[in-house]
C-alpha cells in the first residue's frame, strides 16, 4: 500500500457526462500527479500540483481539469466525455517538486465511457 | 523532450533463471531514471531509482538496475526469478534540465512471465 487514496475505484458512464476523481496523497506529501493509462497511449502525464499551485501540465485535454485543495487533496474533473477518454486514472503523489523525488502511485480509477 | 524505449513486449524467463528487461532513455540533461511494476488491478509499485552516484542501483524484492551512460540504458536485473514477479514492468525517466516538468515519462512497458 503506497498510503495513496484515489476514489471511487470504478466509474461507469455515458458519453456527454461529467465525472470527478479524487485523490489524497500520502501524508506528508506536497505534489501531486494525475496520469492517464490507455491501451493506445500507454501511461502518459496530464498535470502536477504543488501545494495547491499547478506547476506543470502534460497531455491534458481542455476538457479536463484539476485542482488542489488547502488539504492537499485533488481532483480531477472530466466533461464532456467521449469514448476515448475510457482509461485508468492514476494519481501519484510526491514529497515535493524536484525531478528527483519518488512518486507514489495510487490504485487508480477506472472508467468506463460507454 | 525526454524518451524511454522498453524494446521487448514480453520477456519469458524459468524460475530461478537470472531476468533482466531492458531499457533505454533520451535526456537533455542529466537523467533521473526509476523503474516501476504494475500487477493485475493494482497501481504501480515503486521498486528503485537512480539519480546519482554508483552505477549499480539496489531496489526491493531482490531487483537491481544497471546504469550505463554510453549506452543511455538502465536495465533491470534480478539474479533468480519468482514466478511472483510475474507482472508489467514500466521504466521511466525525469530530466534534470526539464525545469517545466516534474513529471515521469514512462516507456511502453515489458511483461514479465516467470514460468514454474
Amino acid at each position: 500500500d503506497s498510503g495513496v487514496t484515489q476514489t471511487p475505484k470504478h466509474l461507469i458512464t455515458a458519453t456527454g457526462q461529467r465525472v470527478t476523481l479524487r485523490c489524497s496523497p500520502r501524508s506528508g506529501d506536497l505534489s501531486v500527479y494525475w496520469y492517464q493509462q490507455s491501451l493506445d497511449q500507454g501511461l502518459q502525464f496530464l498535470i502536477q500540483y504543488y501545494n495547491g499551485e499547478e506547476r506543470a501540465k502534460g497531455n491534458i485535454l481542455e476538457r479536463f481539469s484539476a485542482q488542489q485543495f488547502p488539504d492537499l487533496h485533488s481532483e480531477l474533473n472530466l466533461s464532456s466525455l467521449e469514448l476515448g477518454d475510457s482509461a485508468l486514472y492514476f494519481c501519484a503523489s510526491s514529497v515535493q517538486k524536484a525531478s528527483t523525488d519518488t512518486q507514489y502511485f495510487g490504485p487508480g480509477t477506472r472508467l468506463t465511457v460507454l | 523532450a525526454q524518451s524511454v524505449a522498453q524494446p521487448e513486449d514480453q520477456v519469458n524467463v524459468a524460475e530461478g533463471n537470472p531476468l533482466t528487461v531492458k531499457c533505454t532513455y533520451s535526456v537533455s540533461g542529466n537523467p533521473y531514471l526509476f523503474w516501476y511494476v504494475q500487477y493485475p488491478n493494482r497501481g504501480l509499485q515503486f521498486l528503485l531509482k537512480y539519480i546519482t552516484g554508483d552505477n549499480l542501483v539496489k531496489g526491493s524484492y531482490g531487483f537491481e538496475a544497471e546504469f550505463n551512460k554510453s549506452q543511455t540504458s538502465f536495465h533491470l536485473k534480478k539474479p533468480s526469478a519468482l514466478v511472483s514477479d510475474s507482472a508489467l514492468y514500466f521504466c521511466a525517466v525525469s530530466d534534470s534540465m526539464d525545469t517545466g516538468r516534474r513529471a515521469l515519462t514512462f516507456g511502453s512497458g515489458t511483461r514479465l512471465q516467470v514460468q514454474p
